[in-house]
Formats: C-alpha cells, structure tokens, sequence
C-alpha cells in the first residue's frame, strides 16, 4: 500500500540532545513537508522540499534541520538549540504540480524529558 | 501577516444544521487551496481541494472560493456529531514554490 510512515511514534529527548524524526513515503511525490503542531493550534511549516538535494525554510525553521538525499526520504533533526520541542510532528508528501492534496503521515509526538 | 488565517472558532451547531468556516489567504499566487479534518491527536485528512472560482459540492460539503477577495470558505450541511472535530485550511503556493501554508484551524462542536 502507498503512504507515508514516519517513526516513531512516540519519543522522548532529554535536553541537550539532538534527536531525528523519520519520514519515508512510497508515493512517488516530489514534495515533502515537516510540521509542527502544538495543543489547540494549527500547522506550522518547518522546512519543505520540492525536490531531491533541495529545501527551504519555512516560518519556525530555527533549532531544525533537514536533509533530501533520496525522494522517498526527509529526515528531521530536532537540534538542542530548539528550545520548546515538545510537539506533534507530522510529515506530509505531495505532487503539487498536478494540484492533488498533501497526505500525512501518522505523526511523532516529541516529548522532553 | 499570516499567510492563512481562518475564524478562529470554536464553532458551537446544533445536529442537522449548517456549519460555515471561512478562510483568507495573503498571497495572490496561491494556486490552490484545501480543506482537512482533524479528530484529536491524528493527522489530518482531506475534506475537499478547490483551485477554481466558485462552489464545489461533495456530499453534504461545500467549498467556495473566490480569489479576487483571496477568500475560501466550507459548508457542512446537515452537520452530524461525527463532524466535530478540528478543521484547517491550506494555500499551496503559486507555480514555481511549493510552499504548503495552514491556517490555526476552526474546532467544531456538533450538539446532539
């Protein structure tokens, strides 16, 4: 079946400590997506990919890294200099060139310890 | 300014009647805009896309769009208690930046 995984599902950071979230999608999508959501709100836009070996910002990229080595994959890097990282994570994939949805994956809830 | 800001809600109906949501977005270039819903502590899923002036129908859902007021909106007709849930509005960006923005979201609350 085509879709998105990311793991895990649940993991918990001590501070300090630079942790990396997985996203892996078997739908041939040129474009992923990291988001942020915390209780009560909405998205926020991490850092996206149109394409393999590229990225760019989005609105709270400080304290994050990303890489695209491959299309199927985006790795995220929480780093310790993200101070409140405690969050929903959820990964998305997309063909935006054909105008069709994003689909999400499961999400990683990132708890510090 | 954000990018997508919605009604922030919540959004209190009683079962079987109309809930509206309502959605601008900031850039021009935005090519096309989406509905998703998400129940508590999962990811979202997709209500209904639009990337043409007007109305599109899907079952007892409505999306309007009206670009020249950079304004999108949903109806739930008929709501049910299984709609209650959160709703978010996305704007992808115009051709050539694949930007995927959300808007905080509007929680809905269907009363039985």
């Amino acid at each position: 079946d085509g879709g998105i995984t990311q793991s895990p599902k649940y993991l918990f950071r001590k501070e300090g400590q630079n942790v990396t979230l997985s996203c892996e999608q078997n739908l041939n999508h040129d474009a992923m997506y990291w988001y942020r959501q915390d209780p009560g709100q909405g998205l926020r836009l991490i850092y996206y990919s149109q394409i393999v070996n590229d990225f760019q910002k989005g609105d709270i990229a400080e304290g994050y890294s990303v890489s695209r080595e491959k299309k199927e994959s985006f790795p995220l890097t929480v780093t310790s200099a993200q101070k409140n990282p405690t969050a929903f994570y959820l990964c998305a994939s997309s063909q935006p060139d054909l105008l069709t949805e994003a689909f999400f994956g499961q999400g990683t809830r990132l708890t510090v310890v | 300014q954000k990018e997508v800001e919605q009604n922030s809600g919540p959004l209190s109906v009683p079962e079987g009647a109309i809930a509206s949501l309502n959605c601008t977005y900031s850039d021009r270039g935005s090519q096309s805009f989406f509905w998703y819903r998400q129940y508590s502590g999962k990811s979202p899923e997709l209500i209904m896309f639009i990337y043409s002036n007007g109305d599109k129908e899907d079952g007892r859902f409505t999306a309007q769009l009206n670009k020249a007021s950079q304004y999108v909106s949903l109806l739930i007709r008929d709501s049910q208690p299984s709609d209650s849930a959160t709703y978010l509005c996305a704007a992808l960006g115009r051709s050539n930046d694949y930007k995927l923005s959300f808007g905080a979201g509007t929680t809905v609350t269907v009363r039985a």
